[in-house]
């Protein structure tokens, strides 16, 4: 179990470009999560992902967000025409299916990746 | 909506115990979190209690809630400076939604 991992860890980019991030999950956990955490806040849900279905999307997911997880393992969150306010830190996180290894509503988190928007 | 709310700030002396607040509004959650933040680093999952549970602990850590009055803490007993960190109260709502709810987060400062 090598925990969640997310790439890049810095994405420095220019307003109105395009970006994408990779997230892994922990290989046993069938659900996963995005948030965004600006300074001085909590994360705030964006979206989640039961294998590949996404069953859940915050309102805060603007129709420039949009997010994937094609074969149920790995998931990607692409923004495009980026602004200056998505700068902040996009966090995933993963969990357990539900009954399985004690009550699956657990989420263990990566380590983020924090977005510049200059 | 829900709303999640923190005090920002607390600081305590090595050795003290530390005892973090949390209120929230929504009282169909399910299941409150607490986690902690490093500088740089992901959020890591402390502990977590049931609504249908008033406390948990689980050695350092006490975890006390109040349902009527919507209130969530968590003591740390003999704080140490590696406990120096912020502190998110999180929860889940019930109805099967996967979306977990923060607080802003407490700062927790503990002198030497």
């Amino acid at each position: 179990d090598t925990g969640v991992s997310q790439n890049p860890r810095h994405k420095i980019t220019k307003r109105g470009q395009n970006v994408t991030f990779r997230c892994d999950p922990i290989s046993e956990h069938n659900r996963l999560y995005w948030y965004r955490q600006t300074l001085g806040q909590g994360p705030e849900f964006l979206t989640y992902f039961q294998n590949e279905a996404q069953l859940e999307k915050s309102r805060l997911l603007s129709d420039r967000f949009s997010a994937e997880r094609p074969k149920g393992s790995f998931s990607t969150l692409e923004i495009q025409r980026t602004e200056q306010g998505d700068s902040a830190m996009y966090l995933c996180a993963s969990s357990y299916p539900e009954g399985t290894k004690g009550s699956g509503y657990e989420q263990y988190f990566g380590p983020g990746t924090r977005l510049t928007v200059t | 909506g829900e709303d999640v709310e923190q005090s920002l700030f607390l600081s305590v002396r090595e050795g003290d115990s530390s005892v973090i607040n949390c209120t929230y509004t929504d009282s169909s959650s399910t299941y409150l979190y607490w986690y902690k933040q490093e500088p740089g680093a992901g959020l890591q999952l402390l502990t977590y209690i049931f609504s249908n549970m008033d406390m948990k602990q689980d050695q350092r850590l006490t975890v006390l809630l109040n349902k009527k009055d919507k209130h969530l803490s968590l003591r740390i007993a003999d704080t140490q400076t590696g406990d120096s960190a912020i502190y998110f109260c999180a929860l889940r709502l019930s109805g099967g939604y996967q979306k977990v709810t923060f607080g802003t987060g407490t700062k927790l400062q503990v002198i030497p």
